[in-house]
């Protein structure tokens, strides 16, 4: 079955920027999707199909794809960016999760 | 604003079904532009897609549950719901309901949630 692996923390000062990978084979011939979590709350969808954001996500988020990674970053990260991001992949009528990364703004 | 809203008990018992419902409001779930899923989540840990389902009732599984779950529509009342047979401790988890955007852009399957409900947790426990 196919896989995407993230690391699971990450760590970045306020106003720096932060990347969050996610690897998978041949993972540029999928469309990728990110998620924010925040405790307690429901995953909210940051951004899609590689490298589109959704109304209302800032622009400091971007997202790319190419051939075994995809990455999320963020640029001038803040407090409130501190959560569990989620990769997402379809593969072979299936939907994969990567494991999900922690974000920590120092 | 489309908003997903889980229901059911919180508690099971081993060996037994789990029955949850997701009402959907402010968005028709007939349109032929979505589909509907569940995604759980034991605490702690990832993200599990469940299924999905569409309007005509023609649901997809994951492999690894397919053979204890069933995923149905309800039009009439704008709700899809979710059963699990012969749980066990390890179904124990927060479950979501979500909006799913699927199509082929380019010749690849483009397949997102962009809508959650809260979740509902529940425990399996006797």
């Amino acid at each position: 079955s196919y896989e995407l692996t993230q690391p699971p923390s990450v760590s970045v000062s306020p106003g720096q920027t932060a990347n969050i990978t996610c690897s998978g084979d041949k993972l540029k011939n999928k469309y990728v999707c990110w998620y924010q979590q925040k405790p307690g709350q429901a995953p909210v969808l940051v951004m899609y199909q590689d490298s589109e954001r959704p109304s209302g996500i800032p622009e400091r988020f971007s997202g790319s794809n190419s051939e075994n990674t995809a990455t999320l970053t963020v640029r001038g990260t803040q407090a409130m960016d501190e959560a569990d991001y989620y990769c997402q992949a379809w593969d072979t009528s299936t939907v994969v999760f990567g494991g999900g990364t922690k974000l920590t703004v120092l | 604003q489309v908003q997903l809203q889980e229901s059911g008990p919180g508690l099971v018992k081993p060996s037994q079904t789990l029955s949850l419902t997701c009402t959907v409001s402010g968005g028709s779930i007939s349109s032929s532009t979505y589909y509907w899923s569940w995604i759980r989540q034991p605490a702690g840990k990832g993200l599990e897609w469940i299924g999905d389902i569409y309007t005509s009732g023609t649901a997809s599984y994951n492999p690894s549950l397919k053979s204890r779950v069933t995923i149905s529509v309800d039009t009439s009342k704008n709700q899809f719901s979710l059963k699990v047979n012969s749980v066990t401790a390890a179904d124990t988890a927060v479950y979501h309901c979500a909006r799913v955007r699927r199509q082929l852009v380019g010749g690849h399957p483009l397949y997102y949630f962009d809508y959650w409900g809260q979740g509902t947790l529940v425990t399996v426990s006797s």
